[in-house]
């Protein structure tokens, strides 16, 4: 069980916009950057958010990220069939002295 | 252009050693705030951090494989080894090694990954 939740699952249609949240606690979301990946089927992950709210070049303005206090959120805006993937949040725990990853979602589609 | 790449044996037998070597390009682990990590991913399931090192030789470990894993880095060759001692069929997995930052911990760029399986 992951130290960071997150949903297992989410769905939206093409066009729509969908959330993915991750939960943590104050030695980790609470007070270090987040960062948020995508894995499509198959693949390595790859670097979609940094630094809680920023995109790395070549990740376009549909995908943003926000914080609020121990809970991290992942946004999708005019979602394609080609965002269809699995999302994991990422972050330091200064308690643990480690990275730590969400459970990661499974992004659907339909 | 920056890449990194996993290698080492894709079977192993339990109770054995494993040995992973990540050999990168395009960046230096002499320079300063830059790290690579390892992270695996059993079959089917999530992402598991095991362990990263700093340009400064600093390096960290999972707690709960802390006992089992050892990180080097090889700054000449561009390598950084992870050690896994004691290897079972719950380690069965694909193993990614990736650059970090010692800045906001991010992860920007990743190898493609290596499966090892766990069988006798």
């Amino acid at each position: 069980q992951s130290v960071l939740t997150q949903p297992p699952s989410v769905s939206a249609a093409p066009g729509q916009k969908v959330t993915i949240s991750c939960s943590g606690s104050s030695s980790n979301i609470g007070i270090n950057y987040v960062s948020w990946y995508q894995q499509l089927p198959g693949t390595a992950p790859k670097l979609l958010i940094y630094d809680t709210n920023k995109r790395p070049s070549g990740i376009p303005d549909r995908f943003s990220g926000s914080k609020s206090g121990t809970s991290a959120t992942l946004g999708i805006t005019g979602l394609q069939t080609g965002d269809e993937a699995d999302y994991y949040c990422g972050t330091w725990d200064s308690s643990l002295s480690g990275l730590l990853f969400g459970g990661g979602t499974k992004l659907t589609v339909l | 252009q920056i890449t990194l790449k996993e290698s080492g044996p894709t079977l192993v037998k339990p109770t054995q050693t494993l040995s992973l070597t990540c050999t990168f390009s395009g960046f230096s682990l002499s320079t300063s705030g830059v790290g690579v990590g390892w992270i695996r991913q059993p079959p089917g399931k999530a992402l598991e951090w095991l362990a990263l090192i700093y340009w400064n030789k600093d390096y960290h470990y999972s707690p709960s494989l802390k006992s089992r894993v050892t990180i080097t880095k090889d700054t000449s060759k561009n390598q950084v080894v992870l050690t896994m001692t004691n290897m079972d069929s719950v380690d069965t997995a694909t193993y990614y090694c990736a650059r970090t930052h010692y800045y906001d911990s991010r992860l920007d760029y990743w190898g493609q990954g290596t499966l090892v399986t766990v069988s006798s």
